[in-house]
């Protein structure tokens, strides 16, 4: 199947900083890619969807300014989670869909701890 | 939108036994509905998908099935085994790129 990575897979981070999570498709275009949150023991948050070379479509409630997505290429977004604090740890996974399959592809997650 | 529910929420199953987790949703253009695991920590990984022009479907101890009519569809594990204890999620898709998400059935395999 195809692989979806992401870095880092585990930060921590001062209340206040900045910090990037890329997702990349290893070995496939993906025209579309998801950004979720995951709360432990729960299920997953979608966030928003991004669509290569244009802008994020975000969930209602999550704000776009404080978790900024680019989808600069077929193969890798980023989110920054901007002046981040503590009710912002989590854990955060992307996932990647190509126009060919139907099934979405996630990445391994990364951990998000904020002091 | 879509509205996607899933029961139960935790299930303990001897070793052997069978283990059913069952999904409902409200779209009737869903069309497509894939079942995920999850293991703690880690990425939640396909491990059997069904459309919405089949009934059911089977690939070894793991099968859906699908009642379009009734808007569910179903989950079976079969001769369960300790591995695999995980979390396992629901969805459907109404076409285009939205997947709801069913809350997750924790499964406990008890050996």
């Amino acid at each position: 199947g195809a692989v979806v990575s992401q870095h880092p897979s585990w930060v921590i981070c001062k209340s206040g900083t900045s910090v990037k999570i890329e997702c990349r498709s290893l070995d496939f275009q993906a025209t579309t890619m998801f950004w979720y949150r995951q709360f432990p023991k729960q299920s997953l948050m979608l966030m928003a969807t991004s669509n290569e070379g244009s802008k994020a479509t975000y969930e209602q409630g999550v704000e776009k300014d404080k978790f900024l997505i680019n989808h600069a290429s077929l193969t890798l977004s980023t989110l920054t989670v901007t002046s981040a604090h503590p009710e912002d740890s989590s854990f955060y996974i992307c996932s990647a869909r190509t126009a060919s399959f139907g099934e979405q592809f996630f990445g391994p997650g990364t951990r998000l701890t904020v002091l | 939108g879509e509205n996607v529910e899933q029961h139960p929420s935790t299930l303990s199953v001897q070793e052997g036994d069978s283990a059913v987790i069952k999904c409902t949703y409200s779209d009737s253009a869903s069309n497509y509905f894939p079942w995920y695991k999850q293991e703690l920590g880690k990425r939640p990984q396909l491990i059997i998908d069904i459309r919405s022009n089949v009934g059911e479907k089977k690939d070894q101890r793991i099968a859906v099935t699908l009642n379009k009519t009734a808007k569910h569809f179903s989950l079976h594990i079969t001769e369960t085994q300790p591995e695999d204890s995980a979390v396992y999620f629901c969805a459907a898709n109404p076409g285009g790129n939205q997947f709801y998400f069913g809350t997750g059935t924790s499964l406990t395999v008890i050996p």
